[in-house]
């Protein structure tokens, strides 16, 4: 079973900063939280990972809070190629990649 | 372009039959996965292979069995074809054990099972 827990969808404009969140109350010490998205008939695209610190690539920012018990994922400038599934994923980083996949946000981007 | 591909794009069987799907792994990534997405779903688990043996397995019947090779490639094979079985089938690559988690994926076989 999935770890994490997150809305169905939502919709953000485009050019807007797009925040998704994500709860995972139960993370241990060891996990990491990943994020993938999934473009309609493609297959999952990692965007990004962390394991208590902020962090930013050319994509997005993870942000997770304090606790580690949620944290949010920000696109900054949506476009209409964000729109997606995104999948927030709780995993320990010890050699096993194993990903276990919930049902995800999907996210429209609205023009 | 992740590097992984996967063939056939799409796929009719019958119940009860046989079916072999393969995948194309990023060069020098040692493990591979492979997934199940039902309609609607996240992808689930099937198994994944490191350097040619199986590495963990997910909760999917002893049908559904694999095959990985030296040239990076694999291969998904499922018996006796169920209609539960239609989903898209995908591949992962990765860098191997021990490696940060990042998978890459191909874009997948759909599988329809009449």
């Amino acid at each position: 079973d999935a770890k994490t827990t997150q809305p169905p969808s939502m919709d953000c404009a485009e050019g807007r900063a797009a925040n998704l969140p994500c709860n995972h109350s139960t993370i241990s010490g060891n996990e990491y939280v990943y994020w993938y998205r999934q473009i309609h008939s493609q297959g999952p695209q990692y965007i990004i990972h962390g394991l208590k610190n902020n962090e930013t690539n050319e994509m997005a920012s993870l942000i997770i809070t304090e606790d580690r018990k949620s944290s949010t994922l920000i696109l900054p400038h949506a476009t209409l190629r964000d729109t997606a599934v995104y999948y927030c994923i709780v995993e320990a980083n010890f050699g096993n990649e194993k990903l276990t996949f919930g049902t995800g946000t999907r996210l429209t981007i609205i023009p | 372009e992740t590097g992984v591909t996967q063939s056939p794009t799409h796929l009719i069987k019958t119940r009860g039959q046989q079916v072999t799907l393969r995948c194309s792994s990023q060069s020098g990534h040692n493990t591979v996965s492979w997934y199940q997405q039902a309609l609607g779903q996240g992808p689930q688990f099937i198994f994944q292979y490191y350097r040619e043996e199986e590495n963990g397995r997910g909760n999917f019947p002893p049908r559904f069995s694999g095959l990985q090779f030296p040239n990076y490639s694999s291969e998904l094979n499922v018996n006796a074809l169920e209609l539960d079985d239609s989903a898209l089938y995908l591949c992962a690559s990765g860098p191997g054990q021990g490696g940060l988690n990042e998978q890459f994926f191909g874009p997948g076989t759909r599988l329809t099972v009449l």
